[in-house]
């Protein structure tokens, strides 16, 4: 079962913007990772947040943590046309089914 | 250079006719791990091991078959494929960790078509 959604679906900026997508989920967790894919490739890991953390940065990367809300944000500054990819997060309420999401397809603009 | 592999890329078979797709890993890693990705749907996980020959389901293991005999590999068997296993499939792997941290490493993916 899905336990991580992503919002928005889509999302389109111009080169130079920040671009910001969610991420909600069901049940306690242990950690909550982002994931990014470029057109049909495999996965690759972006950053990792722990249950105990609200915030952490990675380069041009800054994701939240909010337990209470059950949720999660991944803001991607500066953007560039390289970002355009989908980015996935991922959460393991406690076992190895590491569960993800749909997707956000971020499309940045020239 | 630490990677996963998986083969074929891409594959068209006919209803019925088995097959593999083949993943290995070089990095040591206990946990293995097989996801189908479909428009809309996101990954879901088929199968999953924690170790050789330690396997268990995921979320949609109906359909298939896996094996661990060595840590490295971790084949994909669809006995008798159907056409809604057309898909995209994801070999991953991680180290294991108490506190489940252990970033995954992902294949390039197996387009499989089955008509």
């Amino acid at each position: 079962s899905q336990q991580g959604e992503e919002d928005p679906q889509a999302l389109s900026i111009q080169e130079g913007e920040n671009a910001t997508m969610n991420c909600s989920y069901k049940t306690s967790i242990n950690n909550l990772q982002w994931y990014r894919q470029n057109s049909g490739r495999g996965l690759v890991h972006l950053i990792l947040i722990r249950s105990n953390e609200r915030e952490k940065h990675s380069g041009r990367l800054r994701v939240t943590l909010d337990t209470s809300k059950k949720s999660s944000s991944l803001l991607i500054t500066a953007s560039r046309a390289a970002d355009t990819a989908s980015y996935f997060c991922a959460t393991t309420p406690g076992d190895y089914k590491l569960s993800f999401g749909a997707g956000t397809t971020v499309t940045v603009r020239a | 250079e630490a990677q996963v592999t998986q083969n074929p890329r891409y594959l068209i078979t006919v209803t019925g006719k088995k097959l593999t797709v083949t993943c290995s890993q070089n990095m040591n890693h206990e946990y293995m791990s097989w996801y189908r990705q479909d428009p809309g749907l996101g990954l879901r996980q088929i199968y999953y091991s924690m170790n050789v020959e330690v396997t268990d389901k995921g979320d949609v293991p109906e359909g298939y078959k896996v094996s661990r005999k060595e840590k490295r590999n971790f084949p994909l068997i669809l006995e008798s494929p159907s056409p809604n296993q057309t898909s995209l499939y994801f070999c991953a792997s991680s180290f294991v960790s108490r506190s489940y941290n252990s970033p995954l490493h992902f294949g390039n993916g197996t387009r499989l078509t089955v008509t």
